[in-house]
Order: structure tokens, then sequence, then C-alpha cells
């Protein structure tokens, strides 16, 4: 079993709706958690970060974990086509180095 | 430049060839990282360093990959007698320091072994 559980997908959803994505862990070291975005043969990109356990919003995007359950979820409202990607949740611990990575969600917003 | 630099973009390798993959890290980062991307897969860690300093090496598959960072700056991903299940996009980042939140990803070079 992987250290971080995320559904593949593909998800498709019209434009305007409100996109769910999530992850779930097994390590209960984990402390910072990232939610990075992909597009087609470019290199992730940070979405959102979180330290422990909360909420954080940056504009359209907001980001929730939960410890306790060892689940995250990233909330897109009104979704656009131009959020069409691959969504990757990331992980680590406190003692720097290596994230670990989710196995990445493929969305499409269709107009 | 402003971006973590990868090249080349894509490279085909025969089976058995030897390839070196360079990065460029954003200036002044300190901490650099090789991830495998594999088709429809989420980024594996390869390796870590620290300056010139290699950290973790544990994610490297085989003693045919080797990491380099002589200078603390550009860094070289070289694959030895490359095989089959070599092929994938290699990915760096850097982050300013090893407890940054966030690395910034290079494009990768997308390596073809035929």
């Amino acid at each position: 079993q992987k250290e971080v559980e995320q559904d593949p997908g593909p998800l498709s959803v019209p434009e305007g709706a409100i996109v769910s994505l999530n992850c779930t862990y097994s390590n209960s070291a984990f402390q910072y958690f990232m939610w990075y975005r992909q597009y087609s043969r470019k290199g992730p990109e940070l979405l959102m970060y979180t330290y422990s356990s909360g909420n954080k919003e940056d504009g359209r995007f907001t980001a929730q974990v939960d410890k306790s359950s060892k689940y995250i979820s990233l909330f897109i409202r009104d979704s656009q086509p131009s959020d069409s990607a691959t969504y990757l949740c990331a992980m680590r611990g406190n003692q720097g180095g290596k994230l670990i990575f989710g196995q990445g969600t493929e969305l499409s917003v269709k107009p | 430049g402003a971006g973590v630099s990868q090249s080349p973009r894509y490279k085909v390798a025969k089976r058995g060839q030897d390839v070196a993959l360079r990065c460029d890290p954003i200036s002044g980062h300190v901490s650099l990282f090789w991830y495998q991307q594999a088709l429809g897969q989420g980024p594996e860690f390869l390796t870590y360093f620290q300056n010139e300093a290699q950290l973790d090496k544990s994610g490297l598959p085989s003693d045919r990959f080797f990491a380099e960072r002589p200078e603390g700056s550009v860094s070289t991903l070289k694959i030895q007698r490359t095989q089959q299940e070599d092929s994938a996009v290699y990915l760096c980042a850097s982050s300013p320091t090893g407890q940054s939140y966030g690395y910034t990803f290079g494009s990768g070079t997308r390596l073809t072994v035929v």
C-alpha cells in the first residue's frame, strides 16, 4: 500500500462547478501538506500549502487538512476550463527533504 | 534565469547507453531534488542535495543511477546502461532551504529508452 493514496480520475465537471479533490495518507509523521497543479508536459507548480491541521483559502481554492483522519482536500470554486490539469497532493515530515506525492487526479472542466 | 532549467527536454537512448541529465536550479537555492515521474503517476523521489552534499539518495532505483552537484549549483543525474524501465520524465526541483514549504520544479527531461 502506498503512503499517499489519490484517486486518479479522470474527473470531468462543467464550468462553474465546485470541484473536490482528496488524498489519504498513512504516515502520521507528515506535517506539511501541499497541492500542486501540473499541466501537460510541464513540471508541477505549487498551488497551496498547509502546516498541520486546518483550512487555508486563496481565491477560488481552499485546502483542508484533517490529521485525525489522515485526509486532505482541495476545493476549487467556480471552476474554469483553464483549471483543467492534473492535481497532485504532496506531503512531508518536519525534517525537510523529500516530498511524497499522490498519483494525481486528472481534472477536465468543460465550457 | 527565473526558474529551474532542465536539459535536454527530450532524450531518446538505445538500451545500454549512458545518459546525463542536467538541472540548473534557481540561483541561490540551497536544496535540490530529483524526482522520476512515470506516465500517469505522481513524481517519485530519487535524491536530495543541500548545497553540494547529497543528504538522501534512498530513492535511486539501482547503482546505475548516480547524481552529483559538485559546486552546489548545477546538478547532473547520470543513468548508466539504460533499460526500458528507465523511460520516464525526470524532474528537478529547488528550494531556498530544505524547510521550505514548496519546491519550484523544472519542466523535466522526458527520457525514452528504445
